[in-house]
């Protein structure tokens, strides 16, 4: 069964450096989202993106994030000058043909920010 | 704000049971709604999806729909202690391309 592949599975990066997190999404969906998890609390929305732009984010999403499809395949999330409180579960999904379709999501990357 | 609402457990229940969850949302234009299972650690995985009032079934999960009360939930039959995870509610509308998650309720299902 085509999953959802997110790379690496933990990263750890010190307070202000940059990090990428990397997604694969199912090969003929055409809806892309990341969401984050911070320990013991709810899944949040960041952003969808559809049509190679964003569609919507949430207030979380603001100028220190920014997402990419820099080819067919990858699906990108960028942090710029991490902060302590981005430490958390980085979740990539993705949806078919239609945006209710259900979302399938990746394992996760855990971000570590020290 | 869009809000879901979860009671956040945990619910216990006996194997065999049937274990109820619930699921209430603000937004009257929400048309799309999901159940997903998430363990401890692991990422949310998909159980089932409904659209319509009702109920809809799949092996030992019936979720059930109630749009005039605002109201999902999702019974699980014959309850296994593999279901012990946390259940989380998501709801999508025809606005926006994104999930709301409630908080989860965590279910522990005793042997």
């Amino acid at each position: 069964e085509p999953e959802v592949t997110q790379t690496p599975s933990h990263q750890v990066t010190q307070m202000g450096q940059e990090v990428i997190l990397r997604c694969v999404p199912i090969s003929n969906h055409l809806y892309f989202y990341w969401y984050r998890q911070i320990l013991g609390q709810k899944v949040e929305f960041l952003v969808s993106f559809y049509n190679n732009e964003i569609s919507e984010k949430s207030e979380i999403f603001d100028d220190q994030f920014s997402v990419e499809r820099p080819d067919g395949s990858n699906f990108t999330l960028k942090i710029r000058s991490t902060k302590l409180e981005d430490s958390a579960m980085y979740f990539c999904a993705s949806s078919g043909q239609i945006s209710n379709q259900p979302q399938h999501f990746g394992d996760g990357t855990r971000l570590s920010i020290l | 704000q869009k809000e879901v609402e979860q009671n956040s457990g945990p619910l216990s229940v006996p194997e065999g049971a049937i274990a109820s969850l619930n699921c209430t949302y603000s937004d009257r234009v929400s048309q799309s709604f999901f159940w997903y299972r998430q363990y401890s650690g692991k990422s949310p995985e998909l159980i089932m999806s409904i659209y319509s009032n009702g109920d809809k079934e799949d092996g030992r999960f019936t979720a059930q729909l109630n749009k005039a009360s605002q109201y999902v939930s999702l019974l699980i039959r014959d309850s296994q202690p593999s279901d012990s995870a946390t259940y989380l509610c998501a709801v999508l509308d025809n606005y926006g391309q994104n999930f709301v998650f409630g908080p989860g309720t965590r279910l522990s299902v005793l042997p």
